[in-house]
């Protein structure tokens, strides 16, 4: 199975300010013969379910705000929350979608400072 | 729009079985692999398992072989996820949630149900 590790388990940010989480894959996502990367980031509030942030490592999901932002190849991903609002207090989630089984990351519990 | 709307909360003995369902709405059902994830108290995200609502063809996590099965009913544009032999730590928040790409299995999760908490307890 492929481990998704994510960094750091939690954060404290200040409103309007950047927040940046990370996640390492045990091997790579990036599929050679289309060049993408299978390699998702969701958001999680409490008492709701997860909501798809981010998929190809990159790509945003319709109706997501821009300040969500996500980079990296391979096995090393970033999101980036430019901005911090109030709203964006959650945990969130990445997820590789390269192989059987599907994995998630440990999650990473994102504050306000 | 795309809804999952699963059903109700649970209370079930160790040893026993339970059936959540989820009935889809919004797309065409048959269209999209509906996958399971369930989330214990606390805890992370776990990929229980997928099953093809166009042929009915499903593929469980390792951990899960032999303990859950995946059904649907296409007539109802229902999924249905049965664990049996249930112990307290399958006590769990238990999510369906679709894959956008048809004819995909495995793919990113772009809706999802608002989950049933199934708590084994005796």
């Amino acid at each position: 199975d492929i481990v998704m590790t994510q960094s750091p388990d939690s954060l404290a940010v200040s409103l309007g300010e950047r927040a940046t989480i990370n996640c390492k894959s045990s091997r790579s996502v990036l599929y050679s013969s289309n060049n993408k990367n299978y390699l998702a980031w969701y958001q999680q509030k409490p008492g709701q379910p997860p909501k798809l942030l981010i998929y190809w490592a990159s790509t945003r999901e319709s109706g997501v705000p821009d300040r969500f932002s996500g980079s990296g190849s391979g096995t090393d991903f970033t999101l980036t929350i430019t901005g911090l609002q109030a709203e964006d207090v959650a945990v969130y989630y990445c997820q590789q979608y390269y192989g059987t089984p599907q994995t998630f990351g440990q999650g990473t519990k994102l504050e306000v400072k | 729009q795309v809804q999952l709307v699963q059903s109700g909360a649970e209370v079930k003995k160790p040893g026993a079985s339970v059936k959540v369902s989820c009935k889809a709405s919004g797309y065409t059902f048959t269209d999209s692999y509906i996958h399971w994830v369930r989330q214990a108290p606390g805890q992370g995200l776990e990929w229980m398992g997928w099953i093809n609502p166009n042929s009915s063809n499903t593929n469980y996590a390792q951990k899960f072989q032999g303990r859950v099965t995946m059904t649907r009913d296409t007539s109802i544009s229902t999924a249905y996820m049965e664990l049996s032999r249930l112990r307290s730590d399958d006590t769990a928040v238990y999510y369906c949630a679709r894959d956008p790409t048809p004819a995909i299995s495995i793919d990113f999760l772009d809706f999802w149900g608002q989950g049933s908490l199934i708590t084994v307890s005796s």
